[in-house]
């Protein structure tokens, strides 16, 4: 089982829809957890952290996190084809060790 | 502020030879991360640094990668000898101690193996 798996993709939306992005983990040790955004060619860069159950917020961006489920997931409210990009799902292990899924790639159609 | 700085931006070699990438981190941010991004893949760990000193580096091929963080600062990351399977980016990133995850990235250095 890998350590961070997300929707192998690709996921395309309708400018204006929701767009869902999911990912699970397997340590239970886990604390922290991270949603990194990655543009073609482009390094990631972080766009959303959550380290308590529940939802996190911030603009367009949700975050909801499920230890009990070990289950991460992103939502992008009035997705925008500047959305566009691939979304990392990373973990804080045990040991302070950062790891990432493999992404899930999404397009917005206008 | 200066963003995480590498060095070179691209790389081309034959098999068989040696490559050095460079990194210097955001000023203060005693985390340096060195991670190995295979196309269409996500990045994974090669070696974490901790100001000088090596907090992670389970995943290092160490029979041909080696890593080296001078006065906590700059870094090297070493390929000797390169291997096909060794073409990929490899990200450098940094963070600050108390925020490990918020990683910053640099832009990376695309390593081409022939």
């Amino acid at each position: 089982q890998k350590e961070v798996e997300q929707n192998s993709g690709p996921l395309s939306v309708p400018e204006g829809a929701i767009a869902s992005l999911n990912c699970t983990y397997s340590d239970r040790g886990s604390q922290s957890f991270f949603w990194y955004r990655q543009y073609s060619g482009k390094s990631p860069e972080l766009i959303m952290f959550i380290y308590s159950n529940g939802d996190k917020e911030d603009g367009r961006f949700t975050a909801q996190l499920n230890k009990a489920s070990q289950y991460v997931s992103l939502l992008i409210r009035d997705s925008q084809p500047s959305d566009s990009a691939t979304y990392l799902c990373a973990v804080e292990s045990s040991g302070s060790r950062l790891t990432f899924g493999e992404g899930t790639q999404l397009t917005v159609n206008p | 502020e200066a963003g995480v700085a590498q060095s070179p931006r691209y790389k081309i070699i034959e098999k068989r030879q040696s490559v050095a990438f460079w990194c210097n981190p955001i000023s203060g941010h005693a985390t340096l991360y060195w991670y190995q991004q295979i196309l269409g893949q996500g990045p994974k760990l090669l070696i974490q640094f901790q100001n000088n000193g090596v907090v992670d580096d389970s995943q290092l091929p160490k029979d041909r990668f080696s890593a080296e963080r001078l006065k906590g600062v700059d870094s090297t990351l070493k390929i000797q000898p390169a291997k096909l399977e060794d073409s990929a980016v490899y990200l450098c990133a940094s963070s600050l101690v108390r925020e490990i995850g918020e990683l910053f990235f640099g832009e990376g250095s695309r390593l081409t193996v022939l």
